[in-house]
């Protein structure tokens, strides 16, 4: 069982705009944690998507954006496109300076 | 190009011990924390252990605090992981990682190596 709560699937149709939520605690994303997010194609190493909450990285399209409120944070696909099909991660760290993941998320686009 | 390339990987029996290597190049090693991830086949990621620049931070999951020992060569610009007593459920495809800075604390990871896949069975 993870410590991050992400929902297991989330569909869209192209085009559409979907959200992933990423559940934590007051011992990690409530203390005041950054939330990072990775893309994960099968056979391929993960890819940093969004950083420290909200930023993205270079390369990145502004199709996907990230937020966080309180113990929770979401990533945010718009334009929903056939390449987003993929595992989708959160990550932060907790008060002992633990990282943590959620379990992941998979986006099937319909 | 920022590279990060694992090795040592195989099949072990249960109880035994296996050392990983991660060989980086394309950026000054010891300006960054790193990290090793891990992920169970089918399953989701595991963050392992972190080890800041210079060594004096090192942090483990409870899942291998005991058994798993991270260090550093900054002279060789290389990661390793020692495992010992190593058990069934430590079978995963282990991932070198990058944090942004030279401290482990609230790291996130880029860039990642392409894995070393660890079986642990009898």
């Amino acid at each position: 069982q993870s410590v991050l709560t992400q929902p297991p699937s989330v569909s869209g149709a192209p085009g559409q705009r979907i959200t992933i939520s990423c559940t934590g605690s007051s011992s990690n994303i409530g203390a005041g944690s950054d939330v990072h997010w990775y893309q994960h194609l099968p056979g391929t190493a993960p890819k940093l998507l969004i950083y420290a909450d909200t930023h993205r990285p270079s390369g990145v399209p502004d199709r996907f954006s990230g937020s966080k409120s309180g113990t929770s944070a979401s990533l945010a696909i718009t334009g929903l496109q056939a390449e987003d099909e993929a595992d989708y991660y959160c990550q932060s760290f907790d008060s002992n300076m633990r990282g943590v993941f959620g379990g992941g998320t998979k986006v099937t686009v319909l | 190009e920022v590279q990060l390339v694992e090795s040592g990987g195989g099949l072990i029996q249960p109880g035994r011990s296996l050392r990983l290597s991660c060989a980086a190049s394309g950026f000054i090693f010891h300006d960054y924390a790193m990290h090793w991830v891990r992920q169970v086949p089918g399953k989701g990621l595991e963050w392992v252990s972190g080890i800041s620049w210079n060594s004096d931070r090192i942090v483990y999951a409870d899942s291998v605090k005991g058994r798993f020992t991270i260090s550093r060569d900054n002279a060789k610009n290389s990661l390793h992981l020692q495992m010992n007593s190593l058990k069934t459920e430590d079978t995963a495809l282990y991932y070198c990682t990058r944090g942004p800075t030279v401290t482990i604390e609230y790291n996130w990871f880029d860039p990642w190596g392409q894995g070393t896949l660890v079986t642990v069975s009898s």
